[in-house]
């Protein structure tokens, strides 16, 4: 079957770097987003992932392992703006328009 | 760009009453998705149309449920008979095609009471 796993909530203080990881397991791979979804709003697009390796973009970077089903996202330099759930999603090999879609991680940021 | 607009933005309506739900997606995209999504738990897909085509309609949650996109440009998502669970945010999205990202509207939050 389709199945995404990311944590489902995560702590972090002002200022540090956090790395929320996604593993999937899904029939075939076209590719891997990242969302970021504040409360009661839509998400937004932050990060696509197709072929392995480190995409950087500003304070965030997204990270992807096509063997090992894995990807991660990283936020650098935490602002209390980022405290929102952040999702990750996969086109997979089925469908070329239907996502696979996790739950969400919230990341809760302290000062 | 103006983004992807959704009306209304929040519907509250007695159970057993039909709602309509629309949905103007950025003007270059194709590809438009509508969505569920309930506290807690990602995007839920309903169904999607490549232009006026409606390419994927067998995860509507059930017949009540349906969609449509007459002109290929703005759609509508109706349900008819609304029942207490289906309270949630609806969510419309569009896209230029595959491996693009999906570009989500602010969505129309339902409750039923």
């Amino acid at each position: 079957g389709q199945n995404i796993d990311q944590p489902t909530e995560m702590t972090a203080t002002e200022g540090a770097i956090v790395q929320i990881n996604c593993t999937y397991q899904t029939s075939g791979f076209n590719g891997l987003f990242w969302y970021q979804q504040h409360a009661g709003e839509a998400p937004t697009f932050l990060s696509y992932n197709v072929l392995d390796g480190l995409e950087e973009k500003g304070r965030f970077s997204s990270f992807l392992s096509r063997s090992k089903g894995y990807s991660y996202l990283l936020l650098k330099e935490l602002q209390m703006k980022d405290s929102a759930s952040y999702l990750c999603a996969v086109s997979h090999g089925d469908s070329n328009y239907q996502l696979i879609w996790g739950a969400g991680t919230k990341l809760i940021i302290k000062p | 760009d103006t983004g992807v607009s959704q009306d209304p933005r929040h519907k509250i309506t007695k159970r057993g009453q039909n709602v309509t739900f629309r949905c103007d997606p950025i003007s270059e995209h194709n590809r438009l998705y509508w969505y569920r999504q309930t506290l807690g738990q990602g995007p839920e897909f309903l169904t999607y149309f490549q232009n006026e085509a409606q390419l994927e309609k067998s995860r509507l949650l059930s017949d009540r449920f349906s969609a449509e996109r007459p002109k290929g440009s703005f759609s509508t998502l109706e349900i008819q008979r609304t029942e207490q669970g289906d309270s949630a945010m609806y969510l419309c999205a569009s896209s230029r095609g595959q491996g693009q990202p999906q570009h989500f509207g602010d969505g129309t939050r339902l409750s039923i009471l």
